[in-house]
């Protein structure tokens, strides 16, 4: 079993719509998880961050971790065609690497 | 505030070769960690440096190595190329422990 397990996609939805991309992990150690998004010919760009469970919010992205189930969600409000990117969840314990799950490619149409 | 800076942005090396990839972190940020990315594997962490000391090593054969300079810019080196080691090379810096990665964009490296 991966560390951490993502549906890579393809995602299309309209413009408007929420979405939600989601991952789920195996290690209970994980501690910080992360939500990144990564446009084509380009590095990732960290979106959100957030420690332990719970919830945080940053305009249209709500970033949501439940350690009891290991699952981390990511929603994006009233998504827009520039929203299209891929989508890469990750975790980390204390001093330990990042593990990413393998990205959810997100299209939004207009 | 300039951030994460790699270069070269593209290489193309024959099977055999060796390649020296640098990235040059955000100032300030101390910790700079490589990763390899393919369609395939994902992001797959290759080693951390911080203040010059590997602190992390992923599971990558010897001929993937790195060192970090005293201003805190790193660079890897990967020798006698395979094709399988075509791939897109990140670097990412940060402050420290826990406060989130910034990544370049990347060197995109072909193995002919």
């Amino acid at each position: 079993q991966k560390e951490v397990e993502q549906d890579p996609g393809p995602l299309s939805v309209p413009e408007g719509a929420i979405v939600s991309l989601n991952c789920t992990y195996s290690n209970s150690a994980f501690q910080y998880f992360m939500w990144y998004r990564q446009y084509s010919r380009k590095g990732p760009e960290l979106l959100m961050y957030t420690y332990s469970s719970g919830n945080k919010e940053d305009g249209r992205f709500t970033a949501q971790v439940d350690k009891s189930s290991k699952y981390i969600s990511l929603f994006i409000r009233d998504s827009q065609p520039s929203d299209s990117a891929t989508y890469l969840c990750a975790t980390q314990s204390g001093n330990t690497p990042l593990v990413f799950g393998k990205g959810t490619r997100l299209s939004v149409i207009a | 505030k300039a951030g994460v800076t790699q270069t070269p942005r593209y290489l193309i090396k024959t099977r055999g070769q060796q390649v020296t990839l640098s990235c040059s972190p955000i100032s300030g940020h101390r910790s700079v960690s490589w990763y390899q990315q393919t369609p395939g594997q994902g992001l797959q962490f290759l080693f951390e440096y911080f203040s010059e000391t590997q602190r992390n090593k992923g599971n990558f054969p010897g001929r993937f190595s790195g060192r970090q300079f005293s201003n805190s810019r790193s660079e890897m080196n990967v020798s006698t190329l395979e094709l399988g080691d075509s791939a897109l090379y990140l670097c990412a810096s940060s402050p420290g422990v826990n406060y989130g990665y910034t990544f370049g964009s990347g060197t995109r490296l072909t193995v002919v």
